[in-house]
Order: C-alpha cells, then sequence, then structure tokens
C-alpha cells in the first residue's frame, strides 16, 4: 500500500519569498497528484505528474517528480496571499488514491 | 468540465437517524469514491465503487454503506449515525481505475447531535 507523507504540515510564509513543499511516497509509483483545498471548499485539482522527471508549472507553483527518489516537490515563488489554502498531494495505492495529511500554507503581508 | 454535485453542502442529524448522502457525476466516469475528511487526520477513503453494483471497502468503511444503482450516482448511507460521524465528506470520480486523477465534489458537512 503507498503511504505519502508530506512535510511541513504548517507553513507561515511571507508574501514574495519562496519555499518548497516536499512529498515523499512508500512504493514505486509512476503517476502523482497535487491538490489544493481552500478553507471549507472542495479539493481541485492542480497538476498531474505522470513520469519520472515531470514537471508543471502554473503560475508561481511549480511540481516535479523524481521516482526513483520517491519524492515530489511543489515550489512556491514569489508567494502572495491568494495561494494561501492547503496542498494535498496523492499517489494510487491500487482503485484509490491515498493522500498525504496536507501542507496549510498560510502568506502573510 | 467535469462536474461531480453532493446533494447537500450542510446538513444535521440527529443519533441513530439513517442519513443519504447522494452524489451525482457527469462524465460518465467508471469509478466513483466516498472520503471522509477529518483535522489531523486528512483523507480517508470510506468505499469506492469502479461499476454499477460493484463497491469495494476502504480504509475507514465500518458504520457506514454505499449503493450505486446508476453509473453516474453513488450513495452513501449512514445506518445509525453517530456523533462519531460527524465530518466533512467528499465524493470523488475518475475515468480509469488508478490511473486518471479524481474529480471531487463541493463536500457535505455533517453533524450529528
Amino acid at each position: 500500500e503507498l503511504k505519502v507523507e508530506q512535510n511541513p504540515l504548517f507553513l507561515s510564509m511571507q508574501e514574495g519569498k519562496n519555499y518548497t513543499i516536499y512529498c515523499n511516497y512508500s512504493t514505486t509509483s509512476d503517476r502523482l497528484y497535487w491538490y489544493r483545498q481552500d478553507p471549507g471548499k472542495s479539493l481541485e485539482s492542480l497538476f498531474v505528474l505522470l513520469s519520472n522527471g515531470a514537471v508543471k508549472q502554473e503560475g508561481r507553483l511549480m511540481a516535479s517528480l523524481d521516482t526513483k527518489a520517491r519524492l515530489s516537490t511543489l515550489h512556491i515563488t514569489a508567494a502572495v496571499h491568494d495561494l494561501s489554502a492547503t496542498y494535498f498531494c496523492a499517489g494510487y495505492s491500487g482503485y484509490a488514491l491515498n493522500f498525504g495529511k496536507g501542507t496549510s500554507l498560510l502568506v502573510t503581508p | 468540465d467535469v462536474k461531480v454535485t453532493q446533494s447537500s453542502r450542510y446538513l444535521v442529524k440527529r443519533t441513530g437517524e439513517k442519513v443519504f448522502l447522494e452524489c451525482v457525476q457527469d462524465m460518465d466516469h467508471e469509478n466513483m469514491f466516498w472520503y471522509r475528511q477529518d483535522p489531523g487526520l486528512g483523507l480517508r477513503l470510506i468505499y469506492f465503487s469502479y461499476d454499477v453494483k460493484m463497491k469495494e471497502k476502504g480504509d475507514i468503511p465500518e458504520g457506514y454503506s454505499v449503493s450505486r444503482e446508476k453509473k453516474e450516482r453513488f450513495s452513501l448511507i449512514l445506518e445509525s449515525a453517530s456523533t462519531n460521524q460527524t465530518s466533512m465528506y467528499l465524493c470523488a470520480s475518475s475515468d480509469s481505475a488508478g490511473v486518471d486523477e479524481q474529480y471531487f465534489g463541493p463536500g457535505t458537512r455533517l453533524t450529528v447531535t
């Protein structure tokens, strides 16, 4: 069974700063998913990483996948307040997605 | 765009009541899922269905049952609601099992008093 571990679980950062969220997973997987959740809302798909070395970027967020290291990263560049949310990574174990516990990001002025 | 809808955004029920949560998807997806989300515990899979009338238990099926009579609809049933079932319930659907991303509904926040 694939287990997913994210760190940090909580992150407070200033606007304009850069930071990286890490997602480690326990067994071989060639694809990894990132979701965003705003308070009280549902999960919105951010990135689907389909192979080793995959890199996807949207705005100030960039996600990458290293299947050999069993590691995915979500890099935030020049953070803005609108990025405040909880970010989840997930990988498939059989039919179902297993999620990390999420990283709660707060971007402050 | 994939659309997953859930019957209620907020629901308040009493202990012992039978509770039905409905989920409908409009993309002809084969697979549908029910998760619950609790602070500090993340998302946990309750049940999923890979075809009409087919279902599999997830990590925490106790106290729950499901029904999938039509492809687009997946219902979660709490046979006798208890206070420890107070939670956010999220429905999701996907096309190919174990491959494609899952699309989530807006969630139902259930409070059992």
